[in-house]
């Protein structure tokens, strides 16, 4: 069926390098796609989004690519801090479905 | 402006038992949805109420139910607990207008609950 998946499970970085955390979609009819990040304890919280007419797009810090030919969806952080460390996970709806990747665990260190 | 509120934050019942969880959105927010987060499966929605009214379902069984206020508080119910209901129940609130197509979701810090 169809799903939302993370290429890695984990990923650590050293403070100050940029992260690349990639999430796998497999509906090609999916129009919107968000990056979430949780810490331990909290509730997800809000990073980016991106509609599917668009290639990429830009926050502070935070940067959505998205690949429609190989259904393929980044979340590029620069500058990584110790305060980035938390689980990041991918979402993409479609027909008023909303479905999550697994996550994956940023670890930065200092 | 006070975040989305999640009550309790844990909660211990057997099998069997029924449970009712409680979620106050965002002043002015109209879209309630409710999510299950376990290790094994990861984030999955449930459902989502606006205006009183469910508007979009995920795939649970009929086990799961909620409701909306009129004041856009949410209550979710899960009745005739199984050990694998053990998880984090998350809301979020949103807007409303575009809920899963182009509006930004406000999550709580969730209900830990343990099926014993």
């Amino acid at each position: 069926g169809e799903s939302v998946g993370l290429h890695l499970p984990t990923l650590s970085v050293q403070e100050g390098d940029n992260s690349i955390i990639n999430c796998a979609y497999s509906n090609s009819a999916s129009d919107y796609f968000i990056w979430y990040k949780q810490e331990s304890g909290k509730g997800p919280q809000f990073i980016i989004d991106i509609r599917s007419n668009m290639d990429k797009r830009q926050g502070q810090r935070v940067t959505v690519l998205l690949n429609k030919t190989v259904k393929h969806l980044s979340l590029q952080i620069a500058a990584t801090q110790p305060g980035d460390s938390a689980v990041y996970f991918c979402a993409e709806t479609h027909n008023n479905d909303m479905r999550f990747g697994a996550g994956t665990r940023l670890t930065v260190k200092p | 402006k006070a975040g989305v509120t999640q009550t309790p934050r844990y909660l211990i019942k057997t099998r069997g038992q029924q449970v009712t969880l409680s979620c106050s959105p965002i002043s002015g927010h109209r879209s309630v949805s409710w999510y299950q987060q376990t290790p094994g499966q990861g984030l999955q929605f449930l459902f989502e109420y606006y205006s009183e009214t469910q508007r979009n379902k995920g795939n649970f069984p009929g086990r799961f139910s909620g409701r909306q206020f009129s004041n856009s508080r949410s209550e979710m119910n899960v009745s005739t607990l199984e050990l694998g209901d053990s998880a984090l129940y998350l809301c979020a609130s949103s807007p409303g207008g575009a809920w899963a197509t182009n509006e930004k979701l406000f999550f709580g810090s969730g209900t830990q609950l343990s099926v014993l």
